[in-house]
């Protein structure tokens, strides 16, 4: 149990071009999707924690206008990035809880984007 | 100074050595504590997590917290070449909270 899954799992893209990642909880209901990046080598940042039907909060220094989140139901968010740039070039990772008190987040595998 | 300090590693072992990860954290006001796996390219996996101080064990891992000291630890006991990942500490205020997670220590475990 506990499955989530992101798809796609990888894509390249112009520079300028917007790309949409999405997540979903596969066999629970996510009340709560947090969306993180991970330069190589280095931890997760989250970048924005979103609970469904509610905007996301975002993190500081992440810009809202850039990193769109949708949670539009309780087994789906998307994380669009607009107007990429090679900055954007990273691996993103989106987690799920189940419930708002719970502290436990299950991974999906993760979106690798290279923006060119 | 990070609110969550993890040595990267690389740490390289022999198989059926016994592993200690580590690490340390400032706010005192972390109360849940995870441990996650992540294979190169993969998101992480929740190995265990434990609620305030104490030990917990599940098969050849166990977790344990001191929240006296701000340490926590992973045990791995007769590692295996399977085992190598990195591994994330990740810590929580409470329910429904966002995790800080520390870099994350790169293990390898060697035949």
């Amino acid at each position: 149990g506990a499955v989530v899954s992101q798809h796609p799992s990888w894509v390249i893209c112009k520079s300028g071009t917007s790309v949409k990642i999405e997540c979903r909880s596969l066999d629970f209901q996510a009340t709560t999707m947090f969306w993180y990046r991970q330069f190589p080598k280095q931890s997760l940042m989250l970048m924005a924690t979103s609970n469904e039907g509610s905007k996301a909060t975002y993190e500081q220094g992440v810009e809202k206008d850039k990193f769109l989140i949708n949670h539009a139901s309780l087994t789906l968010s998307t994380l669009t990035v607009t107007s990429a740039h090679p900055e954007d070039s990273s691996f993103y990772i989106c987690s799920a809880s189940s419930q708002g008190a719970s502290v436990t987040q299950y991974f999906g595998p993760g979106t690798r984007l290279l923006v060119l | 100074q990070k609110e969550v300090e993890q040595d990267p590693g690389p740490l390289s072992v022999p198989e059926g050595a016994i592993v200690s990860l580590n690490c340390t954290y400032s706010n005192s006001a972390f109360q849940y504590f995870m441990w996650y796996r992540q294979y190169s390219r993969k998101g992480p996996e929740l190995l265990m997590y434990t609620y305030s101080s104490g030990n917990k064990e599940d098969g050849r891992f166990t977790a344990q917290v001191d929240k006296s000291s701000k340490y926590i630890s992973l045990f791995i006991r007769d590692s295996q070449p399977s085992d190598s990942a990195t591994y994330l500490c990740a810590m929580s205020e409470g329910g429904g909270n966002k995790l800080t997670f520390g870099t994350g220590t790169q293990l390898k475990v060697e035949l």
